[in-house]
């Protein structure tokens, strides 16, 4: 799988748009790019995934760019609960393929 | 998304003893697996649980320190074995569903190992 780079550290104010980059520079065309995150002491939470298209649910946006190296994940208000480690993945989707964790961005929301 | 449950949720336990913990599973799933947490640090990967059959490890972790089992499509126990202080650690399982589209995780067991 591929490897991706992420800030160490984030800082967000509450009600804002949070603003998460990921690059991906050597994906390959059947890697999906995933996107966890870990609120202090729980397990990991899935948020979004996507292959090329932007991708948009309850939680968040996944925007990727044409040429699939990086990819932001966007919380489009974010609030002193989204605090947490956002970790992004990529992965081929298919059966017996398990998601490998780097470390991630650390997201400080504040008021 | 599948509901994962795992027990005990934290323990603490002296040096040299074991530790079961167990994950259930709301769903039949396909595949699950174990990863570890380490204080301030991300997860690893440790073994995946396979039904039938013995569990496939990672590099740098063995059967005989973890052993796991997995006896039907919703239900696996990871084992810590002649526990150190250097397993303190957050322990969680992970499930795939029959779409193998999405991993999903349990909210995890912290052990201390005193």
């Amino acid at each position: 799988d591929a490897k991706t780079t992420q800030p160490t550290s984030m800082d967000c104010a509450e009600g804002r748009a949070a603003n998460l980059p990921c690059n991906h520079s050597t994906i390959s065309g059947n890697e999906y790019v995933y996107w966890y995150r870990q609120i202090h002491s729980q397990g990991p939470q899935y948020i979004i995934h996507g292959l090329k298209n932007n991708e948009t649910n309850e939680m968040a946006s996944l925007i990727i760019t044409e040429d699939r190296k990086s990819s932001t994940l966007i919380l489009p208000h974010a609030t002193l609960r989204d605090t947490a480690v956002y970790y992004c993945i990529v992965r081929v989707m298919e059966y017996g393929n398990k998601l490998v964790f780097g470390a991630g961005t650390i997201l400080r929301v504040k008021s | 998304s599948a509901v994962i449950s795992q027990k005990p949720s934290r323990d603490i336990c002296q040096r040299g003893t074991s530790l079961t913990i167990q994950c259930q599973v709301d769903s039949q799933v396909t595949m699950m697996f174990w990863y570890r947490q380490q204080p301030g640090q991300s997860l690893t990967l440790i073994a995946t649980a396979n039904q039938g059959s013995e569990a496939t490890y990672e590099s740098g972790f063995v059967i005989d320190k973890f052993p796991i089992s997995r006896p039907n499509l919703t239900f696996s126990t990871l084992t810590v074995s002649n526990m150190s202080p250097e397993d303190s650690s957050i322990y969680l399982c992970s499930v795939v569903g029959q779409l193998a589209d999405t991993q999903y995780f349990g909210p995890g067991t912290r052990l201390t190992v005193l």
